[in-house]
């Protein structure tokens, strides 16, 4: 069964309003949990890195101001889309390392969000 | 060069046949490396994981690594239709925790 969960499987916001994902780890604590974007036909990117209790790394290129990241607790990441625009519109998903299964990461389903 | 390096294929075989997905990494202290699987529309799973030089079996997947050579590969055997997807070569740098992912190679199984 899943180990990572992400909530909502898909939403759609207007232009300008902001959007929250969520990422739960199941049975297990992630210390640090991954959020990636991924564009249609296009390979995944790394948003940043989410550390449980402290601020989020973001890879360069990445506005950490619009992309809100907040870990929490050590079961929970957020993501939240601020000022969404159009060009936002992506698939967000969300990952965490399972030491349970080898220290392997896994993802969680995936949410697809659309700006309208 | 890129860190991690997969054909993006299309990679098209028939029914049955074997299929190779191949990649090749540049961080030679890389100890830990995964093959995804990810359907359209859908997150990646993962299918293996491997961390030790020579192949790694699991059902009609089998893992291949070549730390040497800096070269990891996926062969799935007996390939079928509900195969097609692409696949995600990751690698884990020795140094801190993120994976870093491969562009995919997209495979495609034809009746």
């Amino acid at each position: 069964g899943a180990v990572v969960s992400q909530h909502p499987s898909w939403v759609i916001c207007k232009s300008g309003t902001s959007v929250k994902i969520e990422c739960r780890s199941l049975d297990f604590q992630a210390t640090t949990m991954f959020w990636y974007r991924q564009f249609p036909k296009q390979s995944l990117m790394l948003m940043a890195t989410s550390n449980e209790g402290s601020k989020a790394t973001y890879e360069q290129g990445v506005e950490k101001d619009k992309f809100l990241i907040n870990h929490a607790s050590l079961t929970l990441s957020t993501l939240t889309v601020t000022s969404a625009h159009p060009e936002d519109s992506s698939f967000y998903i969300c990952s965490a390392y399972v030491t349970r299964q080898g220290n392997t990461i896994y993802f969680g389903e995936g949410s697809w969000l659309t700006v309208v | 060069q890129k860190e991690v390096e997969q054909n993006s294929g299309p990679l098209s075989v028939p029914e049955g046949a074997i299929a190779s997905l191949n990649c090749t990494y540049s961080d030679r202290g890389s100890q830990s490396f995964f093959w995804y699987r990810q359907y359209s529309g859908k997150s990646p799973e993962l299918i293996m994981s491997i961390y030790s030089n020579g192949d790694k079996e699991d059902g009609r997947f089998t893992a291949q690594l070549n730390k040497a050579s800096q070269y990891v590969s996926l062969l799935i055997r007996d390939s079928q239709p509900s195969d097609s997807a692409t696949y995600l070569c990751a690698v884990k740098p020795p140094q801190g925790g993120k994976l870093i992912f491969g562009q995919g190679t997209e495979l495609s199984v034809k009746p």
